[in-house]
């Protein structure tokens, strides 16, 4: 079965510094992938996808994301955090051609002035 | 409307009541998910409708929940006899493709946060 692991619940950065965060995913087949951010009572929303084509994927807010096949990995990445960017972030997966999303549990950034 | 509209926000519920919550996903999108989102976790697909047609209801907890899409726009998600372990945010979020086969991408709503005391 598809699952998703997110590395660290809580990650702090000072603004301006790199922003890093961390997705593995276990899958027999590439997947579709998903970076999505949810700020304070409010919904989720879609930061990047990574489907087919071109591995390194940009998204909005200067976020993007790098497809690992061999490392399974989809790590979300920003060169310099703004106090903005505090958030929670999730990373979903889904199979190729299908609708049922499987959620990671989450990573809480915290940006520090 | 613009985006993905969930009512009521916020819902408490004593244990035993019967709840009901609403998504008014946007306009024209064929497919609509319901996801549970509890305490400190990420959200967890419950239910989903292509039109009227669920298709899916393979992530509902128990026979105590029930979801309807009848004329293929709202939907309604209906939880009776409320319990603790029910107490969390539920999602609605809504996409134009069929079967998310291309573009992938669900619009979620603001969610409704139930607490079951």
């Amino acid at each position: 079965a598809q699952s998703v692991t997110q590395l660290g619940s809580h990650v702090s950065v000072s603004e301006g510094a790199l922003v890093l965060l961390r997705c593995n995913y276990s899958s027999s087949v590439p997947p579709y992938l998903f970076w999505y951010v949810q700020y304070p009572n409010q919904g989720l929303q879609l930061l990047l996808k990574y489907t087919t084509g071109a591995t390194l994927v940009k998204g909005i807010n200067g976020f993007e994301a790098e497809f690992k096949k061999s490392e399974t990995s989809f790590h979300l990445t920003k060169p310099s955090a703004h106090m903005s960017d505090a958030a929670e972030y999730f990373c979903a997966v889904s199979d190729q051609g299908t609708y049922k999303y499987i959620f990671g549990t989450g990573t809480r950034l915290k940006v520090l002035a | 409307g613009a985006g993905v509209s969930q009512s009521p926000r916020y819902k408490v519920a004593k244990r035993g009541q019967d709840v009901a919550l609403r998504c008014d996903p946007i306009s024209g999108h064929v497919s609509l998910f319901w996801y549970q989102q509890a305490l400190g976790q990420g959200p967890e697909f419950l239910t989903y409708f292509q039109n009227e047609a669920q298709l899916d209801k393979s992530g509902l907890p128990s026979d105590r929940f029930f979801a309807e899409r009848p004329e293929g726009s709202v939907s309604t998600l209906k939880i009776q006899r409320t319990q603790q372990e029910d107490s969390a945010v539920y999602l609605c979020a809504s996409s134009l493709a069929l079967g998310l086969a291309n573009t992938g991408e669900l619009f979620f709503g603001e969610g409704s946060r139930l607490t079951v005391l």
